[in-house]
């Protein structure tokens, strides 16, 4: 099926660093969302973006709707190591979600 | 609970036999979508129910895959003559309204192995 293209594959960070990672298409997207999983969990929502362009933040999260609508980017400011986990972007087509390939974020103390 | 909930959470069965997943979705949800993860991938979409009925099938990867959902409730997904490249981590979601993306919510999984 199709995927997203999610980048990087995998991060590992020291505690308190920043991170930022990127999710592109080839089709353009209405609404852009953002999840986190956990081990032997399912994926949980982190943001969602509804308009090109926009910027929404939640706590140390901000995420950010490409212009083109081909694009978002999300970032982690001041990580801790909670925020380990894989992230998934994932855009809405129609009656579906298409995921990324998503980004496994190790944190070092 | 109040969450969305599979059964089992872990299947290990024999390459050529059919298996039967299930979900639970959180009451009163009338939306009902499976995905497959596998290894190391994103989530790939098989299928979603409005109710009783599945306006989409497109992502069921063959005619060996089948879900139904009775009483606008539990889902199963049943996978026959299960073969390896079966084996993957089976999600599945559920919301109030079709559509609701952004209130989807997700069950743990059932991770299945084919051997």
């Amino acid at each position: 099926g199709q995927q997203l293209n999610q980048s990087p594959q995998s991060m590992f960070i020291q505690e308190g660093e920043d991170v930022s990672m990127n999710c592109t298409s080839s089709s353009i997207f209405n609404t852009w969302l953002w999840y986190k999983q956990d081990p032997g969990e399912g994926p949980v929502l982190l943001i969602a973006l509804y308009k090109a362009g926009e910027l929404t933040s939640n706590g140390r999260l901000t995420a950010q709707f490409g212009i083109t609508r081909k694009d978002s980017f999300l970032n982690i400011s001041a990580s801790i190591p909670s925020d380990v986990g894989i992230y998934f972007c994932a855009g809405v087509n129609t009656d579906k979600l298409i995921f990324g390939t998503g980004t496994r974020l190790q944190v070092f103390p | 609970g109040a969450g969305v909930s599979q059964s089992p959470s872990n299947k290990v069965t024999e390459k050529g036999k059919d298996v039967e997943l299930r979900c639970d979705p959180i009451s009163g949800h009338t939306a009902l979508y499976w995905y497959r993860q596998s290894l190391g991938q994103g989530l790939e979409f098989l299928i979603y129910f409005q109710g009783n009925s599945a306006p989409d099938k497109s992502g069921l990867p063959s005619d060996r895959f089948s879900a139904e959902r009775t009483g606008g409730s539990v889902s199963t997904l049943t996978i026959q003559r299960t073969q390896q490249e079966d084996s993957a981590v089976y999600l599945c979601a559920s919301s109030l309204l079709a559509g609701q993306y952004n209130e989807q919510f997700f069950g743990p999984g059932t991770r299945l192995t084919v051997l």
